[in-house]
C-alpha cells in the first residue's frame, strides 16, 4: 500500500521567512496530492492540492511542486506569518476512479516567530 | 459550502458502553465518508472508507466488529465504538468526499469529536 514520507516534523522560522516542507510517497499510481493545515484542536483545512497531470500549482503565497518521477511533492510558503503556524499534513490518493483513500504524512508543526 | 458536521463534539463514557458518533454533510451529498483517528501530536489513521448503502472497508488492523461504521444517506455516517476502553480514547474525524463534478477528490473533514473512555 501506499507510503507517505513527511520531513520536517518540525520547523521554526522568523516572520517573512520562507517555509518548504516535502513529502514522498511509495505508490506510482497515486494521482493526488492535496495539503491540509490544522491549528490545535480544530479540524484539518485544505489549503492546495495538486494532480499529477501538472508539475506546479501556486495561490497567492502557497505553492506546490510535483516530481512525479521523484515520487516526491513539496509545500512552499512565501513571506510566512505567524498565522500560518499550525500542523501542516500532506496526502496521497488515487483520486477519482477510486475510492479516494487519502494516505497521510506524519505531519509538520510550523512555528512562525513574530 | 462543503460543511461538515460531526455529533457529538466530545463524549466521556465509562468502560464498556457504546457510543455513536454521526458525521454528517450539511451542503453537499458524500457518495463516500472517511473515518479517521487522530491521537494527539500525531498524524490522521484510516480506519475505513465508507460508502452510501454498501458495507465499509477498514483498513488492516482496524477491527470492524468494535468500530461500526453506518453510511445510511448521502449525507450521514455513523462510527459506533462498541464496549469502549480506555485505549479507545482518541479524537475521531471524519471527512466527506463530494460528489458533484468540480473537485470530487478533495476531502472536507468534520471537527472531530474526543472520546474520553475512563
Amino acid at each position: 500500500g501506499e507510503n507517505v514520507e513527511q520531513h520536517p516534523s518540525t520547523l521554526s522560522v522568523q516572520e517573512g521567512d520562507s517555509a518548504v516542507i516535502k513529502c514522498t510517497y511509495s505508490d506510482s499510481a497515486s494521482n493526488y496530492f492535496p495539503w491540509y493545515k490544522q491549528e490545535l484542536g480544530k479540524r484539518p483545512q485544505l489549503i492546495i492540492d495538486i494532480r499529477s497531470n501538472v508539475g506546479e500549482k501556486k495561490d497567492q503565497r502557497i505553492a506546490v511542486t510535483l516530481n512525479k518521477t521523484a515520487k516526491h511533492f513539496s509545500l512552499h510558503i512565501t513571506e510566512t506569518q505567524p498565522e500560518d503556524s499550525a500542523v501542516y499534513f500532506c496526502a496521497a490518493g488515487k483520486g477519482w476512479g477510486s475510492q479516494g483513500n487519502l494516505i497521510f504524512g506524519k505531519g509538520t508543526k510550523l512555528s512562525v516567530k513574530p | 459550502g462543503a460543511v461538515v458536521s460531526q455529533h457529538p463534539s466530545w463524549v466521556i463514557c465509562k468502560s464498556g458502553t457504546s457510543v455513536k458518533i454521526e458525521c454528517r454533510s450539511l451542503d453537499f451529498q458524500a457518495t463516500t465518508m472517511f473515518w479517521y483517528r487522530q491521537f494527539p501530536k500525531q498524524s490522521l489513521m484510516l480506519m475505513a472508507t465508507s460508502n452510501e448503502g454498501s458495507k465499509a472497508t477498514y483498513e488492516q488492523g482496524v477491527e470492524k466488529d468494535k468500530f461500526l461504521i453506518n453510511h445510511a444517506s448521502l449525507t450521514l455516517s455513523t462510527l459506533t465504538v462498541t464496549s469502549a476502553h480506555p485505549e479507545d480514547s482518541s479524537f475521531y474525524i471524519c471527512s466527506a468526499r463530494d460528489r458533484r463534478g468540480r473537485s470530487t477528490d478533495t476531502q472536507y473533514f468534520g471537527p472531530g469529536t474526543r472520546l474520553t473512555v475512563l
